[in-house]
């Protein structure tokens, strides 16, 4: 298994409260992606991060901002969390984000989130 | 839009049936495609993958899949499946961004 892991893994909050979820990786990969699992919708992206410093919107990121100060770590973090954003996070890295280097993404364990 | 779908969305067999899982995308460039399973409690693990060549594949525990780009599909399938089956099957397509089907649960009864 590739090296990512998520803290917390399991967290429960109360609607307007912000809420930091890591990701950590030892495989110094460059592209790291946070996702959220839903019934019926499959992942959707979030965010993406392509280097240090350097991150890009996806799908579904309005409510939710990233950071990555470092090429191992990228933050998600729900500035005021609501109802809507409980799901189930998981994050992914790869080498590149290019179909023509035939890379692919391996996942992290996921962090179950409940807010309240 | 790119998108993939996923035809079933909750399958239940008895063990030793065969299963075919199906997958259609919408895109008409190079995409690298993807099945993931995610058994219950636990993460999403690579199944197998296509980039080119061969359009049949393999990938582990005896799944296989067939890429047919006439038809834009990907399906999955295994001649014989097992309880330890019992998960939620992914389809992905790479077309710069991977974009997921919106899943098929698997349920395999003893």
């Amino acid at each position: 298994d590739a090296g990512i892991t998520q803290s917390p893994r399991h967290k429960v909050t109360e609607t307007g409260t912000p809420v930091t979820l890591r990701c950590h990786q030892t495989e110094n990969h460059r592209y790291m992606y946070w996702y959220r699992q839903d019934p019926g919708h499959g992942l959707r992206l979030i965010h993406y991060s392509y280097g240090v410093k350097d991150t890009d919107k996806g799908e579904v990121s309005d409510g939710y901002s990233v950071s990555r100060s470092k090429t191992e770590d990228f933050l998600l973090t729900l500035e005021s969390a609501t109802s809507s954003q409980t799901s189930v996070y998981f994050c992914a890295i790869s080498e590149s984000s290019s179909p023509d280097t035939k890379e692919t993404q391996y996942f992290g364990p996921g962090t179950r989130l409940l807010v309240l | 839009a790119q998108s993939v779908s996923q035809h079933n969305h909750h399958v239940i067999l008895s063990e030793a049936a065969s299963l075919e899982l199906g997958c259609n995308y919408s895109y008409g460039g190079t995409v690298n495609l993807f099945w993931y399973v995610q058994y219950p409690g636990q993460h999403l693990q690579l199944l197998l993958k296509y980039f080119s060549g061969d359009p049949l594949v393999k990938g582990i525990k005896g799944f296989e899949a067939e890429f047919i780009k006439s038809k834009f599909s990907f399906n999955l399938r295994k001649p014989s499946v097992q309880w330890s089956d019992t998960a939620e099957y992914f389809c992905a397509v790479h077309t710069g961004k991977l974009i997921f089907g919106q899943g098929t649960t698997l349920q395999v009864k003893p």
